[in-house]
Order: structure tokens, then sequence, then C-alpha cells
């Protein structure tokens, strides 16, 4: 039979323009997000980070905003480059003992140049 | 630091052979997780070690599959005898603290085709 792949949402967006790539998290317990970049043949690199105790954190062209009421996580990235499109994960720690991130499915972000 | 390094990259098999999948994670991390990515099932969690102690191998497919990691620099995945299904990208990650789900760290990759 034919197989069905993973259907990952996808996000066009101009070169130059802003990107934001949203997230919906499961646990209202979590208290630590990630946002991973996963580029074509490469693993998943860790892109900004942060605790329920914020709600905005900046890096460099990426800003993470966390809305713990509705369980929203997103990422806005300024000034998208060609080099930003990659798969993009979420990911979140359950918060009780050892337990690992659990991610997100992924979103595609396509530049076009 | 080098990163989380995984060999071999790549690996093409022939079905019923054992497979072994080997990681170093970064030095001085006390977790690693071996993951499966695939377009079907997206990234998936194998197995977790913590102080190189297995904490949770529930999302390890089945008897086939088998993890170690014998000192804190050095894990291996071994698949025997391995199948078609089983062809995948397999990462290792490593995170620097007992916890488990602190930032973790991915290597490049391995991806396995078994024929």
């Amino acid at each position: 039979g034919e197989s069905v792949g993973l259907h990952l949402p996808t996000l066009s967006v101009q070169e130059g323009d802003n990107s934001i790539i949203n997230c919906a998290y499961s646990n209202s317990a979590s208290d630590y997000f990630i946002w991973y970049k996963q580029e074509s043949g490469k693993g998943p690199q860790f892109i900004i980070d942060i605790r329920s105790n914020m709600d905005k954190r900046q890096g460099q062209r990426v800003t993470v905003l966390l809305n713990k009421t509705v369980k929203h996580l997103s990422l806005q990235i300024a000034a998208t480059q060609p080099g930003d499109s990659a798969v993009y994960f979420c990911a979140e720690n359950w918060g009780s003992g050892n337990t690992p991130l659990v991610f997100g499915k992924g979103t595609r972000l396509s530049v076009i140049a | 630091d080098a990163g989380v390094i995984q060999s071999p990259r790549h690996e093409v098999t022939e079905m019923g052979q054992e497979v072994t999948l080997r990681c170093k994670p970064i030095s001085g991390h006390n977790s690693l997780f071996w993951y499966r990515q695939t377009m079907m099932r997206g990234l998936e969690l194998l197995i977790y070690f913590n102080n190189n102690v297995p904490i949770d191998d529930s999302g390890m497919p089945e008897d086939r599959f088998s993890a170690k990691m014998p000192n804190a620099s050095f894990s291996t995945l071994k698949i025997q005898p391995s199948e078609p299904r089983d062809s995948a990208v397999y990462f290792c990650a490593s995170a620097p603290r007992d916890r488990g789900s602190e930032t973790q760290y991915f290597g490049p990759g391995t991806r396995l085709l078994v024929l």
C-alpha cells in the first residue's frame, strides 16, 4: 500500500521578512522549553531556550515567547535569511524526575529568495 | 569541544546482519539519549542514560534493539538482526545535567539503510 509520511506544517516566508513559528505544548507542568533547528542531513541544533518563569527571551535575530495560560510557545526570526530554511522543533520538559524532553512534530520553514 | 560524535555516518547493510552504532557524548555531560527519526514517525526517543545507567528504554522497538553505556564517554546502539523497517536516521544526544531534561546537544546522526 501507499506509505504516508509525516506531514509537517510548512511556513513560506520572503527573504527579509520576519517569521513566526508556533507550537502548542502539552503539559501545563512543563518548566523548560527549547527550540531546535534541523537542516537537511544534519542533527537538530539548539537555538534558544526559555524557563517557565519568563514569558520572553531574545537571542541573536530570534525571540521566544511563552504563554503559559494557553500553553503556547512561539519562535520569531527577524529578517529571515535563506540559511534559516529548515525544520524547527519545539521541545518541553515535563518537569518530573528525570524525564527527558518531549519533542513536537516540527514545522518546515521555507525562505523564498 | 568537538560536540557529540557518532559513527558511522552512513551504514548500508543487508537484512539479518548485526548493526552497531556508536556515540561519544560531550565531555562532562551526564545524560545520553538515543533517538530514531523517520519520515513516518518523526523523532522518537529510544532510550536514555543518566550517569551511564539506563533509565528508560520503553522506546526501544523490540528485543532486537539493545544499548549500552560502558563508561561516560561511549555508548552503543545495536540492532541484531536488522530488518528493512529499521532504516532511519539514528541520533545520539547528550545533556549536561543528571536530570536529563536540560538542553540536549545532538550528534550528526547515523543514516542506516537495511536492504
